[in-house]
């Protein structure tokens, strides 16, 4: 069965840094997709950047990136130039290529923007 | 259209009640997913549907659980002689099956206390 770990409960950054959400996953699957979701107090989880596991270029979204290491099964977040917007539980999520509908999701790392 | 909608946001209810949750996905969505959250984790898949068929449903999932989507447009999830341990933040997703790139997109929930 495929695992999704987030090992950063907590993380904090200064407004207009930048950091690094960590998130490893473990599968037997050579096809899949990554995701990063943002959950403000607002609960409404909303997805940030999306990696097909085929591409081996990072995926990018303006101030989004992301660092994705097949062969190591990581798969990290990277926020360039942070705002207080950008505070938030952030969730990994790993999705099987062949499934529809179930989503893997790990344990959330809250983001502290510090203004 | 304004998104995925759930009501009611909040639900406190007594051991042994029935509870009955709604949710209004995007009006050309497709596919509806339940997912259930509790504190300081990720969500957890319950089921979904494909119009109004109810395709997968999670192992997890107690008989005292039950979801419909008549019509294949609103869905409502249903909570039968709750329990302490049902406590929740429940989740509905939308997404249009068809789209090479399929997006969830997320209500805020609703959040359920269980006394």
């Amino acid at each position: 069965a495929q695992t999704v770990t987030q090992s950063q409960p907590e993380m904090s950054v200064q407004e207009a840094e930048t950091v690094t959400l960590s998130c490893t996953y473990d599968t037997s699957e050579s096809d899949y997709y990554l995701f990063w979701y943002k959950q403000p107090p607002s609960r409404q989880m909303i997805l940030v950047i999306r990696q097909e596991a085929y591409k081996q270029q990072n995926a990018t979204e303006n101030r989004f990136s992301v660092n994705f290491q097949k062969a190591a099964k990581s798969f990290s977040l990277k926020i360039s130039d942070s705002q207080l917007g950008d505070a938030a539980m952030y969730f990994c999520a790993y999705r099987s290529e062949d499934s529809n509908y179930q989503l893997i999701w790990g344990a959330g790392t809250k983001l502290i923007i510090k203004p | 259209d304004t998104g995925v909608s759930q009501d009611p946001r909040h639900k406190i209810t007594k051991r042994g009640q029935n509870v009955t949750f709604r949710c209004d996905p995007i009006s050309e969505h497709n596919r509806l997913y339940w997912y259930r959250q509790t504190l300081g984790q990720g969500p957890e898949f319950l089921t979904y549907f494909q119009n109004e068929a109810q395709l997968e449903k999670s192992r997890l999932l107690s008989d005292r659980f039950s979801a419909e989507r008549p019509k294949g447009s609103f869905s409502t999830l249903e909570i039968q002689r709750t329990e302490q341990g049902d406590s929740a933040m429940y989740l509905c997703a939308s997404s249009l099956a068809e789209t090479t790139n399929e997006k969830l997109f997320f209500g805020s929930g609703t959040q359920l206390s269980v006394l």
